[in-house]
């Protein structure tokens, strides 16, 4: 079946850890985004990337770093730089500009402080 | 002023309802518009997707987009438990950056 997965479901932070999120789609998208989701707030844009090797900050990058190695897989590494990390994140891919294709979610990583 | 405008709710409603979703947004160079449904702790599941000003409809549920008054809607006919969710809309100038809205939670009770 295509689809996006991320893994894991559930991610506990202990103070001054990184910890990254895992991301792979097989539906041959070219562009792959991470989102953030807080109660209240809607979804914001941390990173996207159109092309592997290629990746743009979105609204809220700050305290977050991505790689984009492989078409398939989009990265999203959660820095101790990120004083509010409790979220839940998601990552989409589709949109390729020109393409007129809507994006996809995966069923997101819930991230919680320890 | 937010871009994109949505009613929280919760909107809550009997099986069997009409229901109508809205969005408003400030933009209008908007001109991908998507409607999004999200169950509790999954990711958004793609419902609707309109290019430009006109109507869509797919089974139970129908979207409208009016460009001149810069505001969206989704309705759902024949509302059912399995419906109850929180909605959200969401829109671009390109389909890749999404502005989304915050999202309106539906209850449909039986």
């Amino acid at each position: 079946d295509g689809g996006i997965t991320q893994s894991p479901k559930y991610l506990f932070r202990k103070e001054g850890q990184n910890v990254t999120l895992s991301c792979e789609q097989n539906l041959n998208h070219d562009a792959m985004y991470w989102y953030r989701q807080d109660p209240g707030q809607g979804l914001r844009l941390i990173y996207y990337s159109q092309i592997v090797n290629d990746f743009q900050k979105g609204d809220i990058a700050e305290g977050y770093s991505v790689s984009r190695e492989k078409k398939e897989s989009f990265p999203l590494t959660v820095t101790s730089a990120q004083k509010n990390p409790t979220a839940f994140y998601l990552c989409a891919s589709g949109g390729n500009r020109g393409e007129e294709q809507p994006q996809h979610f995966g069923d997101g990583t819930r991230l919680s402080i320890l | 002023q937010k871009e994109v405008e949505q009613d929280p709710g919760p909107l809550s409603v009997p099986e069997g309802a009409i229901v109508s979703l809205n969005c408003t947004y400030s933009n209008s160079a908007f001109q991908y518009f998507m409607w999004y449904r999200q169950y509790s702790r999954k990711g958004p599941e793609l419902l609707m997707y309109t290019y430009s000003s006109g109507n869509k409809e797919d089974g139970r549920f129908t979207a409208q987009v009016d460009k001149s008054s810069k505001y969206i809607s989704l309705f759902i006919r024949d509302s059912q438990p399995s419906d109850s969710a929180t909605y959200l809309c969401a829109m671009s100038f390109n389909t890749d950056k999404l502005i989304f809205g915050t999202g309106t939670r539906l209850q449909v009770f039986p």
